[in-house]
């Protein structure tokens, strides 16, 4: 089985410019997270969808973060315009759960894209 | 909501084994706990997941008991590859939240 695929791996951008992370997930999976994991603490979701629909998207900083999942799979997550402190590691997971059980189901990670704000 | 408390670190010696224990005292009836394993420039790994009792698989075991506020990964006969953040996370039952902590740093040494 293949895993969640993400791209770019690395990016170094200066702050005030855009920049777009994209994922992949797991063939089937309906469920798609995006997390920012800032070094040394643990994974923060963003957002939430269930095929392309938002389930949770309440600790995404709007004014500058967007994120879309067209036709229920891929998945693209936009910083626009970045600050110092988006610095971070941006993490897709997917998973098979959906419904109030949504997490009682694995998150199946890729390894992230590390973004540097400068 | 279901927040989670871990030691922030230990350490332990390779061929020993490793219990990691981590505090859910607000879990939800219908939550599971999962625990997730995560090395340097990798996103997390699933380890094991479980609702009540004892559940085995190949790489670990995890013990929850009655009241299921707590529960403890059992890693056997740990070695220097098992060095990672172990992180433990609980499902928000209805309100399809979960929130990761900031883990347990495992220093396996020779």
């Amino acid at each position: 089985e293949a895993g969640v695929a993400q791209s770019p791996r690395y990016k170094i951008i200066e702050k005030r410019q855009s920049v777009a992370f994209w994922c992949n997930p797991i063939s089937g999976h309906a469920t798609l997270y995006w997390y920012q994991q800032i070094l040394g603490q643990g994974p923060k979701l963003l957002i939430q969808f269930q095929n392309n629909g938002v389930v949770d998207d309440s600790q995404l900083p709007k004014d500058r973060f967007s994120a879309e999942r067209l036709k229920g799979v891929d998945s693209t997550l936009k910083i626009q315009p970045a600050k110092l402190e988006d610095s971070a590691v941006y993490l897709c997971a997917s998973s098979l759960g959906t419904g109030t059980a949504i997490y009682n189901s694995p998150l199946h990670f890729g390894n992230g894209t590390r973004l540097t704000v400068t | 909501l279901a927040k989670t408390t871990q030691p922030i670190s230990m350490d332990s010696y390779e061929g020993q084994e490793v219990n990691i224990t981590c505090s859910h005292n607000n879990i939800a009836t219908n939550d599971y706990i999962t625990w997730y394993q995560q090395f340097p420039s990798q996103g997390p790994r699933f380890i094991i997941q479980g609702y009540k009792t004892k559940v085995t698989n190949e790489v670990a075991s995890l013990f929850i008991p009655a009241d299921r506020k707590s529960s403890t990964l059992s890693l056997p006969r740990v070695s220097l590859s098992d060095t990672a953040v172990y992180y433990c996370l609980v499902g928000e039952g209805n309100a399809g939240k979960s929130t990761f902590g900031d883990g347990t740093t495992l220093t396996v040494k020779p």
